[in-house]
């Protein structure tokens, strides 16, 4: 079976600009997470998507919105990019949204804002 | 607020020896407590997780934890260390709090274990 996959692997931005990144979860899989990881710190908590709705919000800002998708893909948008913003995007696929439900991680997408 | 802490940036073992990589917690009620390891420009891999039960906890890799309530500890251990374990290591626990389950996931810092021949 496959993983999470995310698309694309890498990408290089300008301030300024909006940028989509996109995540399929595990197949049978109802809710996908979304998490920024900064350079020498662990995951934050964006978004969590279950059945199409959002469950859940980190402290970010509104220039990050998501969504998911009828097949429960996801998809994080973010605007008026900042350097900031540079980071490993971590998407998570789990069965359900419960606490007892652990979640799967895909590899990333490597966000370079310049 | 539930919150994790890696007392350690950097743990360093000799292979064949076993290793312990340390994670005290701070919750409101249960705890739901998790095991991530991280490669090199790779994702979060599950290693295994507590939710109720036997205080020791198997997972993958040979990787164990050991809960303990009263010292709100959740340490991760091997008894016998790979070279192909250096990685960097997360405990993570389950944030609770809110209105509505999000299933939110809060990170420690990270551990890096070294593990040399």
């Amino acid at each position: 079976d496959a993983g999470v996959t995310q698309s694309p692997t890498h990408l290089i931005k300008t301030r300024g600009q909006h940028v989509t990144l996109r995540c399929s979860p595990i197949s049978g899989h109802k809710s996908v997470s979304w998490y920024q990881q900064v350079l020498g710190q662990g995951p934050q908590f964006i978004f969590q998507y279950y059945e199409k709705e959002e469950r859940g919000r980190g402290n970010f800002p509104d220039r990050f919105s998501a969504r998911q998708f009828p097949n429960y893909s996801s998809e994080l948008n973010v605007n008026a990019l900042l350097l900031g913003d540079s980071a490993l995007y971590l998407c998570a696929s789990s069965l359900f949204a419960g606490e007892n439900t652990e979640a799967f991680f895909g590899q990333g997408t490597r966000l370079t804002v310049v | 607020a539930q919150s994790v802490a890696q007392p350690e940036d950097q743990v360093n073992v000799a292979e064949g020896n076993p290793l312990t990589v340390k994670c005290t917690y701070s919750v409101s009620g249960n705890p739901y407590l998790f095991w991530y390891v991280q490669y090199p420009n790779r994702g979060l891999q599950f290693l295994l997780k507590y939710i109720t039960g036997d205080n020791l906890v198997k997972g993958s890799y040979g990787f164990e934890a050991e809960f303990n309530k009263s010292q709100t500890s959740f340490h991760l251990k091997k008894p016998s260390a790979l070279v192909s374990d250096s990685a960097l290591y997360f405990c993570a626990v389950r944030d609770l709090g809110g209105s509505s389950n999000t299933g939110k996931l809060i990170f420690g810092q990270g551990t890096t274990l070294q593990v040399k021949p």
